[in-house]
């Protein structure tokens, strides 16, 4: 149980266009959506916390006109990144997380996509 | 302001050897504990939590970590490495059951025969 997805898994655009990222929790209702950005060998790095049926929280130095974050059911957040550019490459990783079932803040997380921007 | 450091960014270990992996935390209230593995190009799964009561907390794969309050640690050890526990562990804190994790740097476990 507690299974989130992502997809797609790696996906290569061309500078300027948009991508599109889907996190699904597959088995529980999350409430709570997060979205992390990894660059090579650090650390996760919180971009925001999306909450269903509401507008989603960005972390400080995040774009949010950039990085547009949809959180429309309870099994689905989308990341959308705009206007993607080189230095937007990287691994985004989502997790969820169910009030009822992962209490004491556990998160459940996606296996990672790996955007690259040519 | 929370904060995780995780002293070594890499360690290595010969097979059968015990497993240390450092973490110190930074937290003005009692702290949510975890650790997470994460092999390459894959998400993280959590392999043990700190919540209250006990302090030695088991978890998945053999692993094991001690909250420690007056050191502000939470090390991960393992007994006896294999193989397949090569891997990057992560270290995270959270200052309630339900706000954000921050997350240490990583520290990346390398296991030789």
């Amino acid at each position: 149980g507690a299974v989130v997805s992502q997809h797609p898994s790696r996906v290569i655009c061309k500078s300027g266009t948009s991508v599109k990222i889907e996190c699904r929790s597959l088995d529980f209702q999350a409430t709570t959506m997060f979205w992390y950005r990894q660059f090579p060998k650090q650390s996760l790095m919180l971009m925001a916390t999306s909450n269903e049926g509401s507008k989603a929280t960005y972390e400080q130095g995040v774009e949010k006109d950039k990085f547009l974050i949809n959180h429309a059911s309870l099994t689905l957040s989308t990341l959308t990144v705009t206007s993607a550019h080189p230095e937007d490459s990287s691994f985004y990783i989502c997790s969820a997380r169910d009030l009822k079932r992962g209490e004491y803040n556990e998160q459940f997380f996606g296996p990672g996509t790996r955007l690259t921007v040519l | 302001a929370q904060s995780v450091t995780q002293l070594g960014s890499h360690v290595s270990v010969s097979e059968g050897a015990l497993v240390l992996l450092r973490c110190n935390y930074s937290s003005s209230v009692p702290p949510y504990l975890f650790w997470y593995v994460q092999y390459p190009n894959q998400g993280l799964q959590l392999l043990l939590k700190y919540t209250t009561g006990a302090t030695l907390v088991k978890g998945i794969n053999g692993f094991e970590a001690e909250f420690k309050k007056s050191e502000t640690s939470f090390h991960l050890t393992k007994p006896s490495a294999h193989m397949s526990d090569a891997a990057e562990y992560f270290c995270a804190v959270s200052d309630s059951g339900y706000s954000t994790l921050t997350f240490g740097k990583g520290t990346m476990l390398l296991v030789s025969p």
